[in-house]
This record gives C-alpha cells, sequence and structure tokens, in this order.
C-alpha cells in the first residue's frame, strides 16, 4: 500500500535551517510529481512546491521562494525540502503529498497525502 | 497577488444540499484552473475529493460533485451526512507549475 512518512520536523530558531524528508513507498516513486503542502496553526492549507517525477523541473510559491528547495531521491525514494533562512511565518505542519498520475501535469490533484511533519519557529 | 475566495462558513440540515464555491479575486475560474477540491477533519491530513473541475476521487461518494457555476468552481454535497461536517479546501492551477489554495469553508451539518 502506498505510504507518504515525513520527517524532519521541529523547533528551530529564525533564520536557521531546516530539512524535512518524505519517505515514500507502495508505488514507482521516479513515475509521479511530488508536492508539498503546509498548514499553519489553526489557519488553511498553503501550496508550497512541486517537483516533477524526474526532479527536472521545481515550482514554487511566492512565499517560499528563493529560501526553500524541493528535491528528491529516487534511490532512496525520497523527496525532501531544504528550508533556509526559517520566519516565524513558516510555522506549520508540512505534508507532502504524490500527485494522482503520472501525465506530468502540476495542477495539485493528489490521491496520497502524508501524516505532516510539524515545523516550529521560535526563539 | 491572486487571491482565491472561499464562504468562511457554511450550515446545512442532514439530508440537504450544500454548494460552496471558488471564486478568484479578480477574474472568472474555469475548467483551465483545474479546480480541485479537498476535505479536511481536524488532526487529520486532508483528502483529496475532486480533481479537474468535476471528477471524483477514488473512494468518494456520488454525494459530492463539482462544477463551474457562473465564474466560480463549485462543490455540491447533495443529501449531506453528519459526518460530512468539515473544512472544504479548493485550489487552483495558476500555471506555471503554481497552485493557489482557497481559505477554507466550514461546514457544520446540523
Amino acid at each position: 500500500q502506498v505510504q507518504l512518512v515525513e520527517s524532519g520536523g521541529g523547533v528551530v530558531q529564525p533564520g536557521r535551517s531546516l530539512r524535512l524528508s518524505c519517505a515514500a513507498s507502495g508505488f514507482t516513486f521516479s513515475s509521479y510529481g511530488m508536492h508539498w503542502v503546509r498548514q499553519a496553526p489553526g489557519k488553511g492549507l498553503e501550496w508550497v512546491a512541486v517537483i516533477s517525477y524526474d526532479g527536472s523541473h521545481k515550482y514554487y510559491a511566492d512565499s517560499v521562494k528563493g529560501r526553500f528547495t524541493i528535491s528528491r531521491d529516487t534511490s532512496q525514494n525520497t523527496v525532501y525540502l531544504q528550508m533556509n533562512s526559517l520566519r516565524g511565518e513558516d510555522t506549520a505542519v508540512y505534508y507532502c503529498a504524490k500527485r494522482f498520475d503520472e501525465s506530468g501535469s502540476y495542477y495539485p490533484a493528489f490521491d496520497y497525502w502524508g501524516q505532516g511533519s510539524l515545523v516550529t519557529v521560535s526563539s | 497577488q491572486t487571491v482565491v475566495t472561499q464562504e468562511p462558513s457554511f450550515s446545512v440540515s442532514p439530508g440537504g444540499t450544500v454548494t460552496i464555491t471558488c471564486g478568484l479575486s479578480s477574474g472568472s475560474v474555469s475548467t483551465s484552473y483545474y479546480p480541485t477540491w479537498y476535505q479536511q477533519t481536524p488532526g487529520q491530513a486532508p483528502r483529496t475529493l475532486i480533481y479537474s473541475t468535476n471528477t471524483r476521487s477514488s473512494g468518494v461518494p456520488d454525494r459530492f460533485s463539482g462544477s463551474i457555476l457562473g465564474n466560480k468552481a463549485a462543490l455540491t454535497i447533495t443529501g449531506a451526512q453528519a459526518d460530512d461536517e468539515s473544512d472544504y479546501y479548493c485550489a487552483l492551477y495558476m500555471g506555471g507549475g503554481i497552485s493557489v489554495f482557497g481559505g477554507g469553508t466550514k461546514l457544520t451539518v446540523l
């Protein structure tokens, strides 16, 4: 069965860095685009980033562009979110999500979500 | 700055019908935005209900349907049940790899 397991969250000071991981299993990882979506405490969902199935294309929300980097390692079946220059407004649960098909499209249609990883940015 | 708009809250009676909409601060929503709808209950990860305007995800009951109504995307729940009480989010694809979520609609069934 498909599983997405996020890890790497925690408490970090403003300006510091953190890397989230999303370990995937149960499907052909190299065939699917992967997204990160976040949710601040008590707030709505915010799309963060997407990476194409082969890692050749990456796109970011304006709020994280230039600070966050999405990547993937097919040998590890893992997608990452490197978060630099963290701010208080980056405090959120971060979800990774799997694209439902292999079409290569980027619209955010997912069939599986991870359970989320909480990142708290605080001094 | 593109803002995706949703009604903050809605209430529906059990067995009733409710339509939640998803609009743009400027312009009209069309199928070209590939409207997608999600359901989220407290403490849980979201679940995708509808994608590409009107295609139900696997396992989603047919009481959930998606459409374009006027200049907005719409999620209609027909025959609402108690366990439909959730937060509902839409997302629109802006092109160039970028997507934007709406602020969410809190649905109460009572």
